[in-house]
């Protein structure tokens, strides 16, 4: 079985330009997280996703990030404009919650290594 | 607000031997779950063990098993028989649990660099 995908691995931009970032959760998981390491760092989350629904995006910085995830699947991370300090791995992770979603695991895709110059 | 302290950036073990590594987590909470996580250079975070709070018993995963000392708020990981594919960053993670939307997010430390030698 597949794991979860993200596309692309690398990605080298210029300031004030846009970018964004795809991923493809485990097939059958409802819930999808976005998280962001910066260098040195651990992940910090961005947004969990519940099926459709954006139920804890309070670390998102919605002036310039936003986030999708049509029809509960696939969820693609927008950044418009990047700025230097987006440089950063962005890690995208899926897990199934079901009646007993405590402490429920989540698998984590490859990242995306962001390079804003 | 729950915080995950990694104090030891850099680890290094012979081949063979065991080593420790530390991670303490500060909560009011009592409901949680405990994790370390490995990242290779592959960047992908794998799960290497985790631990209910309720449970007394410390987790064991074949060479990888913890000290959970919930009073001290202490979680530390030993691996025995260290292998060469244990080079690896590795982070402990807090994640709350219950329901809402402060659950199901898990909040990492800054992460241990440990070095297996041959």
């Amino acid at each position: 079985e597949a794991g979860v995908v993200q596309s692309p691995r690398y990605k080298i931009i210029e300031k004030k330009q846009p970018v964004a970032f795809w991923c493809n959760p485990i097939s059958g998981h409802n819930t999808l997280y976005w998280y962001r390491q910066n260098l040195g760092q651990g992940p910090e989350l961005l947004i969990r996703y519940e099926n459709e629904e954006a139920v804890d995006d309070s670390q998102l910085p919605k002036d310039r990030f936003s986030a999708e995830r049509l029809k509960g699947v696939d969820s693609t991370l927008k950044i418009q404009p990047a700025e230097l300090g987006d440089s950063a791995v962005y890690l995208c992770a899926s897990s199934l919650l079901d009646l007993f979603p405590e402490g429920t695991e989540a698998f984590f895709g490859q990242g995306t290594r962001l390079t804003v110059v | 607000a729950q915080t995950v302290t990694q104090s030891q950036p850099e680890m290094s073990v012979q081949e063979a031997e065991t080593v420790t590594l530390s991670c303490t987590y500060d909560t009011s909470e009592n409901n949680y779950y405990l994790f370390w996580y490995k990242q290779p250079p592959s960047r992908q975070m794998i799960l290497v063990i985790r631990q209910e709070a309720y449970k007394q018993q410390n987790a064991t995963e074949n060479r990888f098993s913890v000290n959970f000392q919930k009073a001290a708020k202490s979680f530390s990981l030993k691996i025995s028989d260290s292998q060469l594919g244990d080079t690896a960053m590795y982070f402990c993670a807090f994640m709350k649990g219950g329901y809402g939307g402060a659950t199901n997010k898990l909040i990492f430390g800054t992460g241990t660099l440990l070095a297996v030698q041959p």
